[in-house]
């Protein structure tokens, strides 16, 4: 297996632009993060999803941001308007039972730069 | 709300050397504990999961060990290595995962 799949790696994008993170989780895994990762806040969880449900987006700063998981293979974070405070890595990882309980592996990340 | 602390924040040892890394959390009604290697740059490479009923769970040179009751948990590494050397970080699942701010592990030659 390719392991957690996201794109693009790197994005660098002007304020106010909409900004469209991407993640393909393991195959046959039902749960899916989304996590931020700064050096102000260490590793934050935004949202996560069990069978492409979301199930706790408490940790989403504001409703500039949004994510949806249409299927069992594709998930979006997206921000619009993007804003400076918005720059960070973006993970996403992925686990294999609805409870939570399992082991999670995550992608490589998305390093994001707002100007 | 579930608060993950992990110390020291950086160590430095020679090679050769055991250590231990050390996660505290508040709230001891977790499913499960996991470590975590960071390199820079990098993402997140899992380690050891250690379920809330297991006390320890080994793989190679590193042993994790959890006690519930007093809200911690240890990751050894035996015999220590340069290529060791990354951001170690301890994540405390309750429905939500919480992460410390990771130790600094430096290995020198």
């Amino acid at each position: 297996d390719a392991g957690v799949i996201q794109s693009p790696r790197h994005e660098v994008t002007e304020m106010g632009q909409e900004v469209t993170l991407r993640c393909k989780p393991i195959s046959g895994h039902n749960s899916l993060f989304w996590y931020r990762q700064t050096m102000m806040r260490g590793l934050e969880l935004l949202i996560y999803f069990n069978n492409n449900v979301p199930i706790d987006d408490s940790g989403m700063p504001e409703d500039r941001f949004s994510a949806k998981m249409p299927n069992a293979s594709f998930s979006t974070l997206k921000i619009q308007p993007s804003e400076p405070r918005d720059s960070a890595v973006y993970f996403c990882a992925s686990s294999g039972r609805s409870s939570g309980s399992n082991e999670q592996f995550f992608g490589p990340g998305t390093r994001l730069t707002v100007l | 709300k579930q608060e993950v602390t992990q110390i020291p924040a950086a160590l430095s040892v020679p090679e050769g050397e055991n250590l231990v890394l050390n996660c505290s959390f508040t709230d001891s009604a977790i499913y499960n504990l996991q470590w975590f290697r960071q390199d820079p740059g990098k993402g997140l490479t899992s380690l050891l999961l250690i379920q809330s009923s297991q006390r320890e769970q080994t793989s190679g040179r590193l042993n994790a060990s959890l006690d519930k009751s007093s809200g911690r948990s240890t990751l050894y590494i035996a015999a220590s290595q340069p290529g060791d050397s990354a951001t170690y970080l301890c994540a405390v699942n309750n429905n939500d995962m919480r992460f410390g701010a990771g130790t600094r592990l430096t290995v020198k030659p």
